[in-house]
């Protein structure tokens, strides 16, 4: 069966740090991949997606980048974080053919 | 783009049954998920519905759909503890189109 893992859980960091954070999938070959940002008020922002290695779509401008070194992983950066960057991050994936999303289990990050 | 509302609080007794209302504006979206969160947690595909289809039931979840009035209910049946959470509308055509609604949180009182 396919899994996600998506690390760390918890992340404070000050601003102006970098950031990543990494999600891989198991069990499922060329995923479509996908970051969402949930701010407090619970709705989901799509940040950025991947059909495969090297693909990335942004969008909405901002602060993060992402990157797809390799099929099951998905990474998102900051070179330099900001206040509003704080958030609870999901990373998901879906099959080629399928429209379901199935989510990691979050990461909360908090810029001081 | 796509319009997803929902009401955000909704408060029921244990063993009651729950409804859960969402409302949508695209009409070509071809499928309508449900998905609940935990605190703390990712996101669980909980059941969806076809666009052609007018009800699902899955064990104690049954999906109602009004195309006409792009109306998307999710009751659960005999409501459990348990169930508290955020329950999420997500209708699309895609994964990459799904657009998700604010969630509603439902408490289950004992």
């Amino acid at each position: 069966s396919q899994t996600i893992h998506q690390w760390p859980a918890t992340l404070v960091q000050p601003v102006g740090s970098p950031l990543s954070l990494e999600c891989t999938v198991e069990g499922t070959s060329n995923p479509n991949l996908y970051w969402y940002r949930q701010a407090a008020g619970r709705g989901l922002q799509l940040l950025f997606y991947s059909v495969g290695i090297g693909q990335i779509s942004s969008e909405v401008p901002q602060n993060l980048s992402a990157s797809r070194p390799q099929d099951r992983q998905f990474i998102l950066s900051s070179k330099k974080l900001l206040l509003s960057d704080s958030g609870f991050y999901l990373c998901a994936w879906s099959g080629t053919l399928d429209s379901s999303l199935h989510f990691g289990n979050g990461t909360r990050l908090t810029v001081t | 783009g796509e319009d997803v509302e929902q009401s955000l609080f909704l408060s029921v007794r244990e063993g009651d049954s729950s409804v859960i209302n969402c409302t949508y504006t695209d009409s070509s979206s071809t499928y309508l998920y449900w998905y609940k969160q935990e605190p703390g947690a990712g996101l669980q595909l909980l059941t969806y519905i076809f666009s052609n289809m007018d009800m699902k039931q899955d064990q104690r979840l049954t999906v109602l759909l009004n195309k006409k009035d792009k109306h998307l209910s999710l009751r659960i049946a005999d409501t459990q503890t348990g169930d508290s959470a955020i329950y999420f509308c997500a209708p699309g055509g895609s994964a990459r189109q799904l657009t998700f609604g604010s969630g509603t949180q439902l408490t289950v009182l004992p």
